[in-house]
């Protein structure tokens, strides 16, 4: 079965730093890009950031509310994919999601497998 | 940054109803467009991409259309497990962003 589970959320302090994880499974991990992506409360869908695969150097992208306080990077060998948070804000408080991007053409970047979350407070 | 909005944000409609959702890009994006559906405290489930493409095991009373700046999801038939928000994104350019949500609620 295909799947993606993420761990690793929590309360934190302002501030303060999280990783978070997701474990790949049933798909050959390493051919795709992996993404982030966060619900916040009351909120809509927010693209977080991306890694490419090997055959694209392990290139990153970030939303730039993230950008220089983020970091997307995975182990191809165990088939995971992290999230280093540092320096929360209150308003990265929401829901996180790994998800699979479906292929490596632009006309394919959609997200076609999704995790259940992991919930991420940032709270003092 | 690509800006996406959606109209309307909201829809109350009846099982059965033919429910038409636009989105559209603060620039063209050619055909790199996708939906997703969520329900509340679930991830969202991609319905189509590349505009026009229904994902694998999707059912065929959604489609999509579109390009450039426009597009549109529709669900022919409207079934009690649509009802639920209704997100579209960009893939042309990053950021990546998606739209701010069509909830789709029982008339």
């Amino acid at each position: 079965e295909v799947q993606l589970v993420e761990s690793g959320g929590g309360l934190v302090q302002p501030g303060g730093s999280l990783r978070l994880s997701c474990a790949a499974s049933g798909f050959t991990f390493s051919d795709h890009y992996m993404d982030w992506v966060r619900l916040a409360p009351g909120k809509g869908l927010e693209w977080v950031g991306r890694t490419r695969n090997k055959a694209n150097g392990y290139t990153t992208e970030y939303a730039a509310s993230v950008k220089g306080r983020f970091a997307v990077s995975r182990d191809d060998s165990k088939n995971l994919v992290y999230m280093q948070m540092n320096s929360l804000k209150t308003e990265d408080t929401a829901v996180y999601y790994c998800a699979r991007v479906l292929g490596t053409s632009w006309d394919s970047h959609a997200l076609d497998i999704w995790g259940q979350g992991t919930m991420v407070t940032v709270s003092s | 940054d690509i800006q996406l909005t959606q109209s309307p944000s909201f829809l109350s409609a009846s099982v059965g109803d033919r429910v038409t959702i636009t989105c559209r890009a603060s620039q063209g994006i050619s055909s790199y467009l996708a939906w997703y559906q969520q329900k509340p405290g679930k991830a969202p489930k991609l319905l189509i991409y590349a505009a026009s493409t229904l994902q694998s095991g999707v059912p065929s009373r959604f489609s999509g259309s579109g390009s450039g700046t426009e597009f549109t999801l529709t669900i022919n038939s409207l079934q009690p497990e649509d009802f639920a928000t209704y997100y579209c994104q960009q893939l042309n350019s990053y950021p990546l962003t998606f739209g701010p949500g069509t909830k789709v609620d029982i008339k």
